[in-house]
């Protein structure tokens, strides 16, 4: 099982706002930054957020993070087709010296 | 224009080992670190192990400790990953991610992937 747990699903329809949770501990998310992830199958990670609601060039807003104490939560907003993918949640351990990953949660787009 | 190429797809037999290579263009590959994770098919992302952006510090999660090297070619922007006694169970896309910089400099960058079949 992985460090960090996430729902293994999420769904909505085209529009709608959905949240990911990604809960961890004191020795990672309670202290070090999240990385948030998208992985459409048969490609490479891309990253979302990053430093508490940063965006890399190119990722629209509707994507947000946050953080609070050892849980952070991804937050989409106005659901498109598109973002029918796998999202993980990933982080620097300080306890076991590594970066860890959250289980992953597929987000379905009705 | 920024480029993390991997070395193409991997065919062993059990008991064998595989490098994987990870070449940096188009950015400061140089002041980057690499990580190293992997996913076996229909599975998450798995961690295995990091180079600081010299080569001279490296860390290895506990699963890989011993069976993992990697090592950096700055001449070259290249880092290379060799994983050895490989079983099935190692049967896995392996890629390489180079972060680099804080804030709105930070940088994440991920290779397309090498797949490793490990296969009697």
């Amino acid at each position: 099982q992985s460090v960090l747990t996430q729902p293994p699903s999420a769904s909505g329809t085209p529009g709608q706002r959905v949240t990911i949770a990604c809960s961890g501990s004191s020795s990672n998310i309670g202290r070090n930054i999240v990385n948030w992830y998208q992985q459409v199958p048969g490609t490479a990670p891309k990253l979302l957020t990053y430093a508490d609601n940063q965006r890399p060039s190119g990722v629209p807003d509707r994507f947000s993070d946050s953080k609070s104490g050892t849980s952070a939560s991804l937050a989409i907003s106005g659901l498109q087709p598109e973002d029918e993918a796998d999202y993980y949640c990933a982080v620097w351990d300080d306890s076991l010296d590594g970066w860890v990953f959250g289980g992953g949660t597929k987000l379905t787009v009705l | 224009q920024v480029h993390v190429v991997q070395s193409g797809a991997e065919v062993k037999k059990p008991g064998a080992s595989v490098k994987v290579s990870c070449k940096g263009s188009g950015f400061n590959f140089l002041s980057h670190h690499v990580h190293w994770v992997r996913q076996a098919p229909g599975q998450g992302l798995q961690w295995m192990g990091l180079i600081n952006p010299s080569g001279s510090t490296k860390k290895y999660a506990q699963k890989f400790q011993g069976r993992m090297t990697m090592s950096r070619d700055t001449s070259t922007s290249t880092v290379y990953m060799e994983l050895s006694s490989l079983t099935s169970e190692d049967t896995a896309m392996y890629y390489c991610a180079s972060q680099g910089g804080m804030g709105a400099n930070y940088r994440d960058y991920w290779g397309q992937g090498t797949l490793v079949t490990v296969s009697s």
